[in-house]
């Protein structure tokens, strides 16, 4: 069974500070990984992908990859109270699934 | 493009009927995944095709789930008959098939079944 392993949070930063968020997956023939944002009531919606591994950056986000260890991160800078939402890791087979990590919730605090 | 449309946005059903959930992929992209999300359990994928053709059916949780692709522009999911534990929202994504791309989400149907 392919999973994808999210720290189950809630994760709670102030206002300004970075936000890590870390995800695993187990299977090795997985070819693209994925960043999803969710506000609650609302779909998930892209903010990063990353295919290679090393780091990824993208204003204020940066996605870290390392296919050895089967790991994907995600680092939120200077995190703003809009930032507070579900984080969601996905992981795209080589079969063509995608299939999603159970997310982390994420509140920035004033 | 309009995106990903689901429907119905909300569906109430009692429990032992029929729910049917529609989706219509964006134009161009020939891969179609269906989610179901809860509390409990995330975002689960219940089936995927490529090409209108269903690839792996795994997630589908029992023979009471049954989904189609008959065309590249409309897919349902069926329930029949629907459980109170059947509740949860389900999305709708498609993507281009290329291994690297992103999937798009539908905004999701909300079942409840009393």
């Amino acid at each position: 069974q392919k999973e994808v392993e999210q720290n189950s949070g809630p994760l709670s930063v102030p206002e300004g500070a970075i936000a890590s968020l870390n995800c695993t997956y187990s299977d090795r023939g997985s070819q693209s990984f994925f960043w999803y944002r969710q506000y609650s009531g609302k779909s998930p919606e892209l903010i990063m992908f990353i295919y290679s591994n090393g780091d990824k950056e993208d204003g204020r986000f940066t996605a870290q990859l390392n296919k050895a260890s089967q790991y994907v991160s995600l680092l939120i800078r200077d995190s703003q109270p809009s930032d507070s939402a579900t984080y969601l890791c996905a992981v795209r087979g080589n079969n063509n699934d995608m299939r999603f990590g159970a997310g982390t919730r994420l509140t920035v605090k004033p | 493009d309009a995106g990903v449309i689901q429907s119905p946005r909300h569906e109430v059903t009692e429990m032992g009927q029929e729910v049917t959930l529609r989706c219509k992929p964006i134009s161009g992209h020939n891969s179609l995944f269906w989610y179901r999300q809860t509390m409990m359990r995330g975002l689960e994928l219940l089936i995927y095709f490529n090409n209108n053709v269903p690839i792996d059916d795994s997630g589908m949780p029992e023979d009471r789930f049954s989904a189609k692709m008959p065309n590249a522009s409309f897919s349902t999911l069926k329930i029949q008959p629907s459980e109170p534990r059947d509740s949860a929202v389900y999305f709708c994504a498609s993507s281009l098939g290329d291994i690297g791309r992103e999937a798009f989400f539908g905004q999701g149907t909300r079942l409840t079944v009393v």
